[in-house]
């Protein structure tokens, strides 16, 4: 699993309120990705880190915003969480062995927004 | 834009079948491609990954696929297990990675 883990697993949480979901990794890889997983929609990216402080856009990163303080700890938080926020958010990281990137992910976070 | 797609969205086969799972993509510019299994309710395991330089890898009873100038990958699960049941997804390795919408699999005993 890659020793990656996701915290809180579940969370429920009203409108307007933030909310941050901390992945932790123990294996100090430089890439790190969050995803949100929709009914319809799939897989899609929200935001990703290539390294301390070093962050980037995805295809969905309206509401969100990413820190990445330590190479361990890839925090995403909602800062007035909506109902359409309402998600599986999934954490990855890339290995990179013999050059080849290879995705893993974290067991996810479910997130309800009432 | 990487658009991938996944034919059929879901199958049901009884135990001991053969059968294949269809990836396309639009793209062929990728540094890989990468199979996923994910139970319900879990996250998603690494199955398979293909380097784009390759044609196919194989584990245990998988084997996976790559033709990259007709844009398809397949995954070809070998007599199959009720343990199978799960939706498989496939990713490929661009600029970032995008993943298809996945194809349920219930395998009956």
């Amino acid at each position: 699993d890659a020793g990656i883990t996701q915290s809180p697993r579940h969370k429920v949480t009203e409108t307007g309120t933030p909310v941050t979901l901390r992945c932790h990794q123990t294996e100090n890889h430089r890439y790190m990705y969050w995803y949100r997983q929709d009914p319809g929609h799939g897989l899609r990216l929200i935001h990703y880190s290539y390294g301390v402080k070093d962050t980037d856009k995805g295809e969905v990163s309206d509401g969100y915003s990413v820190s990445r303080s330590k190479t361990e700890d890839f925090l995403l938080t909602l800062e007035s969480a909506t109902s359409s926020q309402t998600s599986v958010y999934f954490c990855a990281i890339n290995t990179l062995a013999g050059g080849v990137n290879e995705q893993f992910f974290g067991p996810g976070t479910r997130l309800t927004v009432l | 834009k990487q658009e991938v797609t996944q034919i059929p969205a879901a199958l049901s086969v009884p135990e001991g079948e053969n059968l294949v799972l269809n990836c396309s993509f639009t793209d062929s510019a990728i540094y890989n491609l990468q199979w996923f299994r994910q139970d319900p309710g879990k996250g998603l395991t690494s199955l398979l990954l293909i380097q784009s330089s390759q044609r196919e890898q194989t584990s245990g009873r998988l084997n996976a696929s790559l033709d990259k100038s007709s844009g398809r990958s397949t995954l070809y699960i070998a007599a199959s297990q009720p343990g199978d049941s799960a939706t498989y997804l496939c990713a490929l390795n661009g600029q970032n990675f995008v993943f298809g919408p996945g194809t349920r699999l219930s395998v009956l005993p």
